[in-house]
């Protein structure tokens, strides 16, 4: 059964730390694995990695794709209180049709 | 703003009631997606249209639960009978065929009392 599964599930910084969000996956016929961050509203679109493009950066944000091991990780460097939010790891395959499996997603909370 | 819109934002029913949700996705946008969200979870699938082709349906969405998108533009999902579990967020995403990136539209919050 297609998965993803996000660590942590939740963890509280503060500002100016590094942090590392984890997603891991096994999906079938993968094509692409999307962040999003999401705060008390709809998620907003962050990054998307494919096998032509396995790693992306945003400023004080980046990700990389390990499709061997078939995980990805999402950094965020001198975290700011307005970075503070649910993340979350999509994973697009096709298995009969066209699906997104998200994670649970990781909740960031950064302190002053 | 994604360009998706959900109609209402917010919406509070009693139990045994049908509910009624709108969305417009980005007009270029052949795919639409429903996704339902509750508190500390991720979007759940619940269904997928390409054009006004429904192709997939989540195998977990009830009997209750029906979506239509007639003229491949905007959708309707509708919940007959609600139930105190139907309660969530239901969110709208629209892409474009042969792009991976879906965007969010802001959602509808759904409560039975």
């Amino acid at each position: 059964e297609d998965k993803v599964v996000q660590s942590p599930l939740s963890l509280v910084v503060h500002e100016g730390d590094t942090v590392t969000l984890n997603c891991s996956y096994e999906v079938t016929n993968f094509r692409s694995l999307l962040w999003y961050k999401q705060e008390k509203k709809a998620p907003t679109f962050l990054f998307m990695l494919t096998s032509s493009g396995i790693e992306k950066k945003s400023g004080r944000l980046s990700s990389i794709l390990d499709k061997k091991e078939l995980f990805s990780i999402l950094n965020i460097t001198a975290t700011q209180t307005g970075d503070s939010a649910v993340y979350l790891c999509a994973v697009y395959g096709i298995s009969g049709t066209y699906k997104y499996i998200f994670g649970t997603g990781t909740r960031l909370k950064v302190l002053a | 703003d994604t360009g998706v819109s959900q109609d209402p934002r917010h919406k509070i029913t009693k139990r045994g009631q049908n509910v009624t949700f709108r969305c417009d996705p980005i007009s270029e946008h052949n795919r639409l997606y429903w996704y339902r969200q509750t508190l500390g979870q991720g979007p759940e699938f619940l269904t997928y249209f390409q054009n006004e082709a429904q192709l997939e349906k989540s195998r977990l969405l009830s009997d209750r639960f029906s979506a239509e998108r007639p003229k491949g533009s905007f959708s309707t999902l509708e919940i007959q009978r609600t139930e105190q579990g139907d309660s969530a967020m239901y969110l709208c995403a629209s892409s474009r065929q042969g792009e991976n990136e879906q965007f969010f539209g802001p959602g509808t919050r759904l409560t039975v009392l």
